[in-house]
């Protein structure tokens, strides 16, 4: 059974647009979500987080948002550069064991 | 310097063989973690340790043991590979946050292959 979704496998977006990825989870107990992006070859990095006690969470160019009440979060990136081309992974832990449960991941493709 | 590392970063082996990978971190963290990533099967968690004296196991522990020499070192084990054990392996880090879950940092994976 899977906890976290990216039901998307690809995305692909113009240099200077927003890029929106998506996760969603099935776990109620799930209070704490994070954003990864993996180059390859390269282990995955930790990009963004966000606590289940705010909707909204940014950095930079980078923006998370959570819907509790529909299970869902999402990743903005505004605006997206080529250099974002990666495969992102949403994960998700629960603060009785702090374990991650991560998705399949996106890939993401910016186009010069 | 890499704050985690791992060794090696390419394995090539055949069925029947015992494999070990090394996973080594300077980041004073007290959790460990090694996971695997298959294509399409994003990351999923074999083993993970809390201290030295915990260990306990993920989702996908059958046909893995780790061992936890010092804070600093985890290590996989694969007693007798088997093909669908190829797959690139990743270690990771954590430090306990009281009231925070934490955030783990990865290593940069080794690509292992079993023939």
């Amino acid at each position: 059974d899977q906890q976290v979704k990216q039901n998307s496998p690809s995305l692909s977006v113009q240099e200077g647009r927003i890029s929106i990825l998506n996760c969603d989870y099935t776990n109620s107990m799930f209070d704490y979500f994070l954003w990864y992006k993996k180059y390859p070859a390269e282990g995955p990095t930790f990009l963004i987080s966000i606590s289940s006690i705010k909707d909204k969470n940014e950095d930079g160019r980078f923006t998370v948002f959570l819907n509790k009440s529909a299970k869902h979060l999402s990743l903005h990136i505004v605006p997206s550069q080529p250099g974002d081309s990666a495969v992102y992974f949403c994960a998700a832990s629960a603060r009785s064991n702090y374990k991650l449960t991560f998705g399949k991941g996106t890939l993401l493709t910016v186009n010069p | 310097d890499a704050d985690v590392t791992q060794t090696p970063r390419n394995r090539i082996t055949k069925t029947g063989k015992r494999i070990m990978l090394e996973c080594s971190q300077t980041k004073g963290h007290d959790r460990m973690y090694w996971y695997r990533q298959d294509p399409g099967l994003g990351l999923r968690l074999i083993y993970y340790s809390f201290d030295v004296k915990d260990i306990n196991k993920g989702e996908i522990s059958d046909g893995y043991s780790v061992s936890r020499q010092a804070q600093a070192k985890f290590s996989l084990s694969l007693e007798s590979a088997i093909p669908n054990q190829t797959a690139l392996y990743f270690c990771a880090t954590s430090d306990w946050d009281r009231g925070l879950a934490d955030t783990q940092y990865f290593g940069p994976g080794t690509r292992l292959t079993v023939l």
